[in-house]
Order: structure tokens, then C-alpha cells, then sequence
């Protein structure tokens, strides 16, 4: 089967730097993508990765590599509003954007 | 444009009602998709619509069930309501990002409670 593995909780300190990874096991996929869903909210998407590298979105950057089945959503100069569960999930070669997710990261944030 | 719209926002049924939540995608586009999340949980793909046919659906039971109308806003219907049904269902269309990323955009989703 297809899965994503993502920490349940991360904490860090405003104004910090903090990295949530997503680990997967799929036969193939188009493309890594990372959303934020603050709580009682609909997800809203963040980042995307189609290759293996860096993709710097501001303050968010997002990192992809296939040969180590691994990737990674970096936050930089956390704010109280980043406090919020973040996804990983990717779009299988078989489908049509019907993604697969991973259970979500908790980023508590303290000040 | 309008972003995705789904009603009720919140929706409180009986064990073995039905339930019927309603979504309306961005203006134009004619693919909607289906995804329950359970409390603390990831998202799980229910359906997916497109020009009014259902194009696939993930693995739920019979009883979760849809339609999509000439006006590319969509149904989804779930019968014989069991507490387990008790989630957020969300709806999404397909936008496209300023780097030409293919994403989802979803609308506030409807909040199900079986009791």
C-alpha cells in the first residue's frame, strides 16, 4: 500500500526555525505537496514539489528527495500564526489528484 | 471568483439518518472532489466528479454516495448514518499556483455529528 509518515507534534519557539518531514512508501507519484490547516479550518495549500531539490515559498520552503523516499516542510521565523497541524500528500501516478496524506504534524508554537 | 462554497457549515444527524451536504466549485471549473477527515486525522478521498460523471471513489462503503449537477455543484449523500460518519467533509477543486503547481482548494467543509 501507499503511506505518508509525519511526526504527530512538533513544538518550537517563535521566531525559530523548525522542519516537519514526511516520510513515504509509494510505488510512484507526481508530485509532493505540503498544506496548513489551522484548527476548525479547510486545509490550504502551501507548497509543492514535482523534483528532488528546494522550493522556497517566503518564509516556507519545501524539499523533496525520491531516492531516499523523504521530504520536508521548513519554517523559518515561526510566528504564533504558523500554530497550526501541517500535511504532506502526493499525487499517485495512477490517480487523478485523488491525494493520499499523511496523518498531520501538530506545530505548537511558544513565544 | 468565488472560492469553493459547501452548506451547511455544521449538521447534526441521527444514527441511521441520511445526510446530504452540497458543495459548489470555483466558478467554471468542472471537477469536484470528496474528502472525509476524521477528528486528528488526515484527509481520506471519497469522491471525485468531473462534467457530471462520478470519474472514481475511494474505498467507502455503498452508502456514501454523490452526484454532480449540469452546473458542476455536487451532492454528496451518505445513508444509514453510523457514529463513525461523524467528521469533516470537505470538497475541493483543482487551481493552479503562480509556479504552475496543480493543487487542491477547498472550501470550509461541512462538520457532521451523529448521535
Amino acid at each position: 500500500g501507499q503511506s505518508l509518515e509525519q511526526p504527530s507534534e512538533v513544538t518550537a519557539v517563535e521566531g525559530a526555525i523548525v522542519q516537519i518531514n514526511c516520510t513515504y512508501q509509494t510505488s510512484g507519484f507526481y508530485g509532493l505537496s505540503w498544506y496548513q490547516q489551522h484548527d476548525g479550518g479547510a486545509p490550504t495549500f502551501l507548497s509543492y514539489n514535482a523534483l528532488d531539490g528546494l522550493e522556497e515559498t517566503g518564509r516556507f520552503s519545501s524539499f523533496l528527495s525520491r531516492s531516499d523516499s523523504y521530504g520536508y516542510l521548513l519554517l523559518q521565523e515561526l510566528q504564533m500564526k504558523d500554530s497550526a497541524s501541517y500535511f504532506c500528500a502526493v499525487n499517485p501516478l495512477d490517480s487523478n489528484y485523488q491525494l493520499i496524506w499523511g496523518a498531520g504534524t501538530k506545530l505548537i508554537i511558544k513565544p | 471568483e468565488a472560492g469553493v462554497t459547501q452548506s451547511p457549515t455544521h449538521l447534526i444527524k441521527t444514527r441511521g439518518q441520511q445526510a446530504t451536504l452540497r458543495c459548489s466549485p470555483i466558478s467554471g471549473h468542472t471537477s469536484v472532489y470528496w474528502y472525509q477527515q476524521a477528528l486528528g486525522l488526515g484527509l481520506q478521498f471519497l469522491l471525485w466528479y468531473d462534467e457530471g460523471e462520478e470519474r472514481n471513489r475511494g474505498n467507502f462503503p455503498p452508502r456514501f454516495s454523490g452526484r454532480q449537477f449540469p452546473n458542476y455543484s455536487s451532492e454528496l449523500n451518505v445513508n444509514a448514518l453510523e457514529l463513525e460518519d461523524s467528521a469533516l467533509y470537505l470538497c475541493a477543486s483543482r487551481g493552479v499556483s503562480p509556479t504552475g503547481a496543480t493543487f487542491l482548494l477547498f472550501g470550509s467543509g461541512t462538520r457532521l455529528t451523529v448521535v
